[in-house]
């Protein structure tokens, strides 16, 4: 199947500074990437969507100016967590969809410490 | 909120069959059915979808009762490895409203 891939997979910072993730497609184009966030123990929660060449669609409740994301190609789409603080601690995966029929991949995940 | 309804936790007998239901009685005619699972520590794994067929690859089989509101993801040897969190998603496709719901935490026992 599509291959999407995240990077970092763990990252610890400290509180206040910022930290940027980064979502590539590998072996296909993808006009729409979806960021989720997992906490310990729950499912995942969509956050936003993001559409190459123009802005993200931020669910209800998900801070867009805390929460950047850029989408300048069709392989490659980032979140910055900005100002980040403890509670900002969490597992954050993205996916494109890349199958036959619409088929979400998942990349692998970046766990994201802030102290 | 997810359309689908799944039993929190399931074990399974290592080389058993796992038969994992899924409800999802409000389904569009649209929509399609997707099986996921997570690994501890890993992003959601791509298992199986469907529309209205039973469709089976390397992985599993999907069964999917005719009136669409209910299906049932086979593993026909369970292994240790497929220990996870199993989720059913109901959606159209290209993923604009694939909402995760709690899953099924499948335990294959040895």
């Amino acid at each position: 199947g599509a291959v999407v891939s995240q990077h970092p997979s763990r990252v610890i910072c400290k509180s206040g500074t910022s930290v940027k993730i980064e979502c590539r497609s590998l072996d296909f184009q993808a006009t729409t990437m979806f960021w989720y966030r997992q906490f310990p123990k729950q499912s995942l929660m969509l956050m936003a969507t993001s559409n190459e060449g123009s802005k993200a669609t931020y669910e209800q409740g998900v801070e867009k100016d805390k929460f950047l994301i850029n989408h300048a190609s069709l392989t490659l789409s980032t979140l910055t967590v900005t100002s980040a603080h403890p509670e900002d601690s969490s597992f954050y995966i993205c996916s494109a969809a890349g199958g036959r029929t619409g088929e979400l991949f998942f990349g692998e995940g970046s766990r994201l410490t802030v102290l | 909120d997810a359309k689908t309804t799944q039993p929190p936790s399931m074990d399974c007998a290592e080389g058993r069959a796992a038969n994992l239901p899924c409800n999802h009685s409000t389904i569009s005619g649209n929509e399609y059915v997707y099986w996921y699972r997570q690994i501890h520590s890993q992003g959601p794994q791509y298992i199986i979808h469907g529309l209205k067929n039973n469709e089976t690859n390397e992985m599993a089989s999907l069964i999917i009762t005719e009136d669409r509101k209910s299906s049932t993801l086979i593993l026909p040897h369970a292994t240790l490895r497929d220990t996870a969190v199993y989720y059913c998603i109901v959606s159209q496709p290209l993923g604009q409203n694939f909402v995760f719901g709690p899953g099924t935490r499948l335990s294959v026992l040895p």
